[in-house]
Order: structure tokens, then sequence, then C-alpha cells
């Protein structure tokens, strides 16, 4: 069954450092999401990609935070400056329409 | 915003039970969503149920929605140790979801 793999699963980085969180998504998917889960909190929408731009985003994703499509299979986040409130498990999520479905995760320790 | 609820936050049951949850919500719907997470795992689209139906099924599966109370139920019968996860439910497009903080179901043998 096709997923959503998404690498490392654990990334840990000090204060200031810039991290790149990579993911697969499903091949013939066309909507590309990024949520994050600090721990014990709910599930938060950051953005949505679509024809190779932004489609939404949320108030979390600001300057810091950036996405591209480097390529006709990968799907990554970046976080320019990361701070000790980054600390969360990040999800990437793709979609023909609906539903989303989900990686399992890189969990992000911003030390 | 659109959001869900679930209750209760908590649920502990025997294996062969039945394991109901529940959702409340704010604002009109198209559809209403319930995800699994198993933990440290990614999320797992259980079912997906539209604004003009009243109950879906799916194996184990029973999700009901009520729009005239806002909310939605999940049940899981027959309930085994794998089914030991939490459970959400998410509304919103299809490009942004709005999750709740769950419900923590454990299953004991």
């Amino acid at each position: 069954e096709p997923e959503v793999t998404q690498t490392p699963s654990h990334q840990v980085t000090q204060m200031g450092q810039e991290v790149i969180l990579r993911c697969v998504p499903i091949s013939n998917h066309l909507y590309f999401y990024w949520y994050r889960q600090i721990l014990g909190q709910k599930v938060e929408f950051l953005v949505s990609f679509y024809n190779n731009e932004i489609s939404e985003k949320s108030e979390i994703f600001d300057d810091q935070f950036s996405v591209e499509r480097p390529d006709g299979s990968n799907f990554t986040l970046k976080i320019r400056s990361t701070k000790l409130e980054d600390s969360a498990m990040y999800f990437c999520a793709s979609s023909g329409r609906e539903p989303l479905f989900f990686g399992s995760g890189t969990q992000l320790s911003v030390l | 915003s659109q959001q869900g609820e679930e209750d209760p936050q908590a649920l502990s049951i025997q294996e062969g039970e039945n394991a109901t949850m529940n959702c409340s919500y704010k604002t009109s719907i198209n559809n209403l969503q319930w995800y699994r997470q198993n933990s440290g795992r990614g999320l797992v689209h259980l079912i997906l149920i539209r604004s003009n139906e009243r109950e879906k099924h799916s194996g184990r599966l029973r999700v009901t929605l009520d729009t005239s109370k806002k909310s939605s139920s999940l049940l899981i019968t027959a309930s085994r140790a794998a089914d030991t996860a939490s459970y959400f439910c998410a509304t919103g497009s299809y490009s942004t979801l709005t999750f709740g903080k769950g419900t923590m179901l454990l299953v004991s043998p």
C-alpha cells in the first residue's frame, strides 16, 4: 500500500540552527501538507502546498518556515533558525483530494 | 474556527467490549473525519462522514453525525488490544484540518 515517508524519524538540533525535514508524498497525490504536534497538545495545521505554491498557511508558519518541492518526489519543510518552542512532532501529509494520508512524523528536539 | 473536541479524554476497557468516543464541533461542516494515532506514530485515516450522512460503517467502526447538535460519535465494536491508540476527530476543508485533543483508548487483554 502506498504511504507517505518522512526522514529523519528523529532530529536533534541546537537552538538557532537550520533544519530541513523531508517527506516523500504518495506518488499520484497533488496536495501536500505539514502539520505539527507539540507534546500533549493538538495536531496543528502549518501549511498546504499545491501546484508548486503555498495554498494556505497558519499563523504558526511565519518567516522562519519555508516549504519546497525541489524535485518530482520530495517535499521539504525548512526551519531557518530553530527555537526551543519548535520542538514537536512534524507530520507530512498528502492527498488526491480527501482524505489526507499522513507520514509517521519527524520528532524534532531543539536544545 | 471549526474545532473538534473529543470526549472522554481517556477510556479504558476490556477486550471484546465496545468503545464509544464523542466529538463536538462549533461551526458548520462539509464533512468530519476520524483518525487514529498509535503512540509515537502518524495519523491513520479511519473514516469520513459527510454532512448529509447520518451514519457510516467501516468494519468494526460505526460513525454517526448529528449536525443539529454539532456532534459525532465513533463506536468501535468488539474491541481488541490492537485498538489501543488515540482517536481524533477532524473538521475543516480538505486542505486545512482542525483536530481535537483526542481520546486515548486503552484496551486491556
